[in-house]
């Protein structure tokens, strides 16, 4: 079991739909990450939030929306997405101690999206 | 550009057999990690090496690391089939604003037959 949870495992969706991923930790880590993954190929950042404030946006268009309400959590906001947005979603944490940049990523094991 | 590339990008070995990935970098480094992903699931902490340092053990496994040559390698020693996985580097470059900002080589697909 990994100490990051994301909900749901599986989410299929039309263009139209708006939908929600959640990632939940209770490690006290202070930094949180959402990466999107196709087939085969590596991670890629999307958002990273350090003390619950939006640090680093890497470009993501707008139809995905990151929320940190505290935390613990963090939620992806779906919006109008488009079928290549097809991939696996995951969320990590770090301790966020200084220096930050030596700390591990704890990952959970994603959300599988499918855009219809 | 990439910032990691690894090769083999597949490898099939024998268990018992050792398996040794390599990974490549372009620009200076804070750290170096590597994960482990199984099919399906999320990525794994294997290992940190900083940019000082040359060589960590862990377990069965074993990094280098060569800053003059911008390279790192993962030996895994006596493989084991659990040991079938996606292996990924990863890198945190240098700098104070990065905010862990890791970036992926493309990864090694390793196959241990029983």
């Amino acid at each position: 079991d990994t100490e990051v949870t994301q909900t749901p495992k599986h989410l299929v969706m039309g263009m139209t739909n708006k939908k929600s991923l959640k990632c939940e930790q209770h490690m006290g880590h202070r930094a949180m990450y959402w990466y999107k993954q196709k087939a085969k190929k590596p991670p890629e950042l999307m958002f990273v939030y350090s003390y619950e404030k939006l640090s680093i946006n890497e470009s993501v268009p707008s139809r995905f929306s990151p929320e940190c309400p505290n935390s613990s959590l963090l939620n992806l906001h779906l919006h109008a997405l488009q079928p290549e947005d097809s991939a696996l979603y995951l969320c990590a944490s770090s301790p966020r101690d200084i220096p930050y940049s030596n700390q591990p990523q704890h990952f959970g094991d994603g959300t599988r999206l499918s855009i219809l | 550009s990439q910032q990691g590339e690894e090769d083999p990008q597949a490898l099939s070995i024998q268990e018992g057999e050792n398996a040794t990935m390599n990974c490549s970098y372009k620009t200076s480094i804070n750290n170096l990690q590597w994960y482990r992903q199984n099919s399906g699931r999320g990525l794994v902490h294997l290992i940190l090496i900083r940019s000082n340092e040359r060589e960590k053990h862990s377990g069965r496994l074993r990094v280098t690391l060569d800053t003059s040559k911008k390279s790192s390698s993962l030996l895994i020693t006596a493989s084991r089939a659990a040991d079938t996985a996606s292996y990924f580097c990863a890198t945190v470059l240098a700098g104070g604003t990065s905010y862990g900002k890791l970036t992926f080589g493309q990864g090694t697909i390793l196959t241990v037959h029983p």
